[in-house]
């Protein structure tokens, strides 16, 4: 079974600066999907981002982007000029590219406090 | 609007109390599925439907039934709520299952409350 970890509960940054969500995860296959996804307060679940395991190019969005490194089954999230608007927690999570049932397996998650 | 609605959105109930948590979605979405989330563990699948009358279980299904009778909805069904299923209910869909990306759509969450 996979499994995802987050080893960081919780973050914080300075309003403008630089941070990075670490993840991890552990799976046999090699075709799969990892994503970052966001829950403010309101507790809604947004996609963040997500990555292609067979893309070598890590994927970015806007501020976002991951650094996806396949060998070491990691899959970090980095968030550029942070704003206000991005304190949350974050969810690390996989999908099998073969899973018909189409599960997520999702980390523990980190709360990122940004400070102003 | 595309969305997936639950109801109730808050909930507090007693031991032994069946209650329904009701999923509706309007995308055409084949599958569905629910997760519930506790601190620290993230979301964890319950159960999941491919299409009308067909469930399978997730990871933690005991204490929980499903449903599938329209395409649109996929209730969620305590018969017998204990404390330990006090938690954060999310269901989800999707466009289908198969191999492939398919992204996920997630309702708003039903936060219940079992004394």
């Amino acid at each position: 079974a996979q499994t995802v970890t987050q080893s960081q509960p919780e973050m914080s940054v300075q309003e403008a600066e630089t941070v990075t969500l670490s993840c991890t995860y552990d799976t046999s296959e090699s075709d799969y999907y990892l994503f970052w996804y966001k829950q403010p307060p309101s507790r809604q679940m947004i996609l963040v981002i997500r990555q292609e395991a067979y893309k070598q190019q890590n994927a970015t969005e806007n501020r976002f982007s991951v650094n996806f490194q396949k060998a070491a089954k990691s899959f970090s999230l980095k968030i550029s000029d942070s704003q206000l608007g991005d304190a949350a927690m974050y969810f690390c999570a996989y999908r099998s590219a073969s899973n018909a049932g189409n599960m997520l397996t999702f980390g523990g998650g980190t709360r990122l406090m940004v400070k102003p | 609007e595309a969305q997936v609605t639950q109801n109730p959105r808050y909930l507090i109930t007693v031991t032994g109390k069946k209650l329904t948590v009701t999923c509706s979605q309007n995308m055409n979405h084949e599958y569905m599925s629910w997760y519930r989330q506790d601190p620290g563990l993230g979301l964890r699948q319950i159960y999941y439907s491919m299409n009308v009358e067909v469930t399978d279980k997730g990871d933690v299904p005991e204490g929980y039934k499903v449903s599938r009778k329209e395409k649109r909805n996929f209730p969620l069904i305590l018969e017998s709520p204990s404390p330990n299923q006090t938690s954060l209910y999310f269901c989800a869909s999707s466009s289908h299952g198969a191999a492939g990306y398919h992204e996920q759509y997630f309702g708003p969450g039903t936060r219940l409350t079992v004394t």
